[in-house]
């Protein structure tokens, strides 16, 4: 079955350390990608999606993601993390044009440290 | 800048009972969605909603879920008798005619 997996878990980092947040997907046709954030409180909130072209797409808040495709990958980064980015992130996949649902991962709970 | 509303925050209901969850999707979105989170778990796709009709549901979506448009701008998902394992966060989601969705804050449903 299709699935997106988040390997980690839960992250614990300290101010200005760099973020990496793990995203594969199995699916092998066309997708969309998206990296979501929730924080505390709030709604599930854009960070950036990634739908063709430049597979480095830049986010809002200094936030990165890079398609692999050879690795069915789209890893979350951010070289500096900040107190304020604590929160749950989630990747999800859209499988192509023909379909509406987005393939959520676990999410990903960072906390940051000051 | 626009945001999906819904409402209620939080509901608790009884099991057996009909449930309605409200969502007001950004105004001139197209195509509405119901997601839920069952605490600790994934989000999950409901349904999506386009031109006044169901364009894709899950197996999870079965005969006590329905949705609905009654005017222009409220989208509901109506649970006609609860079971306990409905006890989720709903998510309402609208899109443009992009791919991009956009999520409210979610209904916490709490079935006794």
């Amino acid at each position: 079955a299709q699935s997106v997996s988040q390997h980690n878990h839960h992250v614990i980092l300290s101010e200005a350390a760099s973020l990496e947040l793990g995203c594969n997907y199995s699916y092998g046709g066309t997708v969309n990608l998206f990296w979501y954030v929730q924080y505390p409180g709030q709604h599930l909130q854009l960070l950036l999606k990634y739908f063709s072209g430049d597979p480095l797409v830049k986010g809002i808040k200094g936030f990165e993601a890079e398609f692999i495709k050879s690795k069915f990958s789209f890893n979350l980064r951010k070289p500096s993390v900040q107190w304020s980015d604590t929160a749950e992130y989630f990747c999800a996949v859209k499988r192509g044009p023909n379909t509406d649902k987005l393939i959520f991962g676990t999410g990903t709970r960072l906390q940051v440290f000051p | 800048e626009p945001e999906v509303t819904q409402t209620p925050s939080h509901q608790v209901t009884q099991m057996g009972q009909e449930v309605i969850l409200r969502c007001v999707p950004i105004s001139n979105h197209l195509y509405f969605y119901w997601y839920r989170q069952i605490l600790g778990q994934k989000v999950e796709f409901l349904v999506s909603f386009y031109n006044n009709e169901i364009s894709e549901k899950s197996e999870i979506f079965d005969d006590q879920f329905s949705v609905e448009r009654p005017d222009g701008s409220n989208f509901t998902l109506k649970i006609r008798s609860t079971k306990l394992e409905d006890s989720a966060m709903y998510f309402c989601a609208s899109s443009g005619t992009g791919a991009t969705q956009y999520f409210g804050p979610g209904t916490r449903l709490l079935v006794l």
